[in-house]
């Protein structure tokens, strides 16, 4: 079954400290791979996505994301975390055709320490 | 630079009440969509719109309605409501384009006593 697993359910670091949130799908075709933001009180906001080419992308806010077809894996890391970077984070992954077919990860809840 | 309005931002219903949750979006968008979000249960899909005129159901439509009004406006209806769909809901669109960001509104936390 296809299906969308982020580990952690909740993360805590301090300010400074680098971040790695991950992100583990099972799809039976190529994947197309997003990393999703969601601030308190807000909507979803894309980070980064990953189609073709280069395994590792960069999104905005500092953060990038590197695909590793061999352990089904597109890990979400920024160097410096920034306390405004406390929010939900969202792993989708889907066929690169139509958002419909979008399948969630449940989320990553993340909080930064001063 | 509004993007994806939704209107109400909160909402109290009892159970039997009915009421329509309204969408908009200024990005000349074919794709809409209509998400709850639950805790433990991530995002889920209630009904799609790809293009003014046409919609589907998604993952969990029952309970729900929807009009695709015109290409921004996309709205959902819940007809009696019950304490299951006390959630937040989200509405979002996307371009035509292959691989087409989604863009969502700020939400709408409903609670049904």
């Amino acid at each position: 079954a296809q299906s969308v697993t982020q580990p952690d359910i909740h993360i805590t670091v301090s300010e400074g400290a680098s971040l790695e949130l991950r992100c583990n799908y099972s799809y039976g075709a190529t994947p197309y791979l997003f990393w999703y933001v969601q601030s308190p009180g807000q909507g979803l906001q894309l980070l980064l996505k990953y189609f073709s080419g280069d395994t590792l992308v960069q999104g905005i806010k500092g953060f990038e994301a590197e695909f590793k077809r061999s352990q089904s894996s597109f890990n979400l890391r920024k160097p410096s975390v920034h306390w405004s970077d406390a929010a939900e984070y969202f792993c989708a992954v889907g066929d690169g055709g139509n958002n419909r077919k979008l399948i969630w990860g449940l989320g990553t809840s993340l909080a930064v320490n001063p | 630079n509004a993007g994806v309005t939704q209107t109400p931002k909160f909402q109290v219903l009892k159970t039997g009440q009915s009421m329509t949750l309204q969408c908009a979006q200024d990005m000349n968008h074919n794709s809409m969509y209509w998400y709850r979000q639950d805790p433990g249960m991530g995002l889920r899909l209630i009904y799609y719109s790809a293009s003014e005129g046409t919609t589907d159901k998604g993952e969990v439509p029952n309970g729900y309605n929807v009009s695709r009004l015109n290409k921004r406006e996309f709205s959902l209806r819940l007809e009696s409501a019950a304490p299951s769909q006390t959630s937040v809901y989200f509405c979002a669109s996307s371009g035509q384009l292959y691989n087409s960001p989604l863009h969502f509104g700020n939400g709408t936390r409903l609670t049904v006593t």
